[in-house]
């Protein structure tokens, strides 16, 4: 059985850091592309970026609305990703949520977990 | 940047009413990597449709999708109670991977 699990998430001052961990099972996780979005409270949904599978390099991409200020990362031998969150905005709080998706590349997010809150706030 | 718009904004049908849900993108679609998802209520989305028509594994067959190149629809063929949610179609094709503001389904 798939399992993903987001873990990191709190309560942070602006201007800070976080590292949230996206914890997998019952997958090769090399072989699958890992994406990270977020859902701002009674918003919509958000992609923020994702890895390419060890096929593809494990490559990364990001949305605008992020690129230099979060960075993710993968440890295969751990089956674990990681969103690193710098600079943290307001507007940053949100439901943080992993997602492993159907193939290595562009693909659709299969399997979710059940997210992980970050507020930014002082 | 590729704007999904969806429609309509709610939909308020009855037990056993057939469903269509709109999604038009600003440009076409490569490949057809077009995905929708169920949302329910402090949820996390549920994977429906893939590849514009695809059903995901588990996904019951009232559920289908169609459509290609900005347009595309979800049709749920009959209502059932557990089917309240906001659904939200998504291209994955190209970067930025974008998502339309989502429809409200209510069940009368």
């Amino acid at each position: 059985e798939v399992q993903l699990l987001e873990s990191g998430g709190g309560l942070v001052q602006p201007g800070r850091s976080l590292r949230l961990s996206c914890t997998t099972s019952g997958f090769t996780f090399g072989d699958y592309a890992m994406s990270w979005f977020r859902q701002a409270p009674g918003k919509g949904l958000e992609w923020i970026g994702f890895t390419r599978s060890t096929a593809y390099g494990e490559t990364t991409e990001y949305a605008a609305s992020v690129e230099g200020r979060f960075s993710i990362s993968r440890d295969d031998s751990k089956s674990i990703a990681y969103l690193q969150m710098n600079s943290l905005k307001t507007e940053d709080t949100a439901i943080y949520y992993c997602t492993r998706d159907l193939a290595g590349n562009y693909a659709s997010s299969r399997y979710w977990g059940p997210g992980t809150l970050v507020t930014v706030s002082s | 940047e590729i704007v999904l718009t969806q429609s309509p904004g709610t939909l308020s049908l009855s037990p056993g009413e057939r469903a269509t849900l709109s999604c038009r993108a600003s440009q076409t679609i490569s490949s057809n990597y077009l995905a929708w998802y169920q949302q329910k209520v402090g949820q996390a989305p549920r994977l429906l449709i893939f590849g514009a028509s695809s059903r995901a594994t588990g996904i019951p067959d009232r559920f289908s999708g169609s459509g290609s190149g900005t347009d595309f629809t979800l049709t749920i063929s009959r209502l059932e109670p557990e089917d309240l949610a906001m659904y939200y179609c998504q291209q994955y094709g190209r970067s930025p991977r974008t998502f339309g503001q989502g429809t409200k389904v209510e069940i009368k």
